[in-house]
């Protein structure tokens, strides 16, 4: 498809397991987000990719939190020994950066739900 | 202090009246800022961007007041199909292209 595509969509897991979010950006974008989001709150920022330069990691609320974003393109999030208050969405976004490019918008999946139990 | 922060409401309103929201910033360095749309259970979706000298997408006004580090949203004319959750966003201090929302201000337009 031509949009940000996330997997899966719902997850349940039982507390201390590991999960991976997987999100495949639109082809081109050069910078990837990820966010969670609990309910009825607002987006918090987890960790920015842009092109080859070093992941801006200073949202990842933990160690148990890791990110990759290989080749440039699909990016996985890993979360260690889940634990409850990890029970969020988890929203990917990609943007086209670059000269002449529309800068700003953020293109966002679906989201994963997470929900440790 | 909140690197964005907003007025989390609900701002209840009758259909056709005029609302306004606010968000302030932190981060005096700012360059970028943009107003998103985020209905119930959906993935945010960019409503427009704030320019310096302000800009107006038919019902829809931006602000921005560097001085003073806020952005403002005029919404005129309320629909019922305005409802959803208005998300102040602003580039994150040391960095241009990573973006911060806020936790978002709550619009419910009632009949």
């Amino acid at each position: 498809g031509a949009g940000v595509s996330q997997s899966p969509s719902n997850k349940v897991t039982e507390k201390g397991k590991d999960v991976e979010l997987r999100c495949d950006p639109i082809s081109g974008h050069t910078a990837l987000y990820w966010y969670r989001q609990s309910l009825g709150q607002g987006l918090e920022f987890l960790i920015y990719f842009q092109g080859n330069s070093a992941p801006d990691k200073s949202g990842l609320p933990s160690d148990r939190f890791s990110a990759e974003r290989t080749g440039g393109s699909v990016s996985t999030l890993t979360i260690q020994r889940t634990q409850q208050e990890d029970s969020a969405v988890y929203l990917c976004a990609s943007r086209e950066v670059g000269a002449g490019a529309h800068t700003g918008e953020l293109f966002f999946g679906e989201g994963s739900r997470l929900t440790v139990l | 202090r909140k690197e964005v922060e907003q007025d989390p409401g609900p701002f209840n309103v009758p259909e056709g009246a005029t609302v306004a929201f606010n968000c302030t910033y932190s981060n005096s360095a700012s360059q970028s800022f943009f107003w998103y749309r985020q209905d119930c259970r959906k993935e945010p979706k960019l409503l427009m961007s704030v320019y310096s000298s302000g800009n107006e997408d038919g019902r829809f006004t931006a602000q921005l007041n560097r001085a003073s580090q806020y952005i403002s949203l005029l919404i005129r004319d309320s629909k019922l199909s305005d409802s959803a959750t208005y998300l102040c966003v602003v580039n994150k201090r040391g960095s241009q292209g990573n973006l911060i929302f806020g936790k978002g201000t709550k619009l419910s337009v009632k009949p």
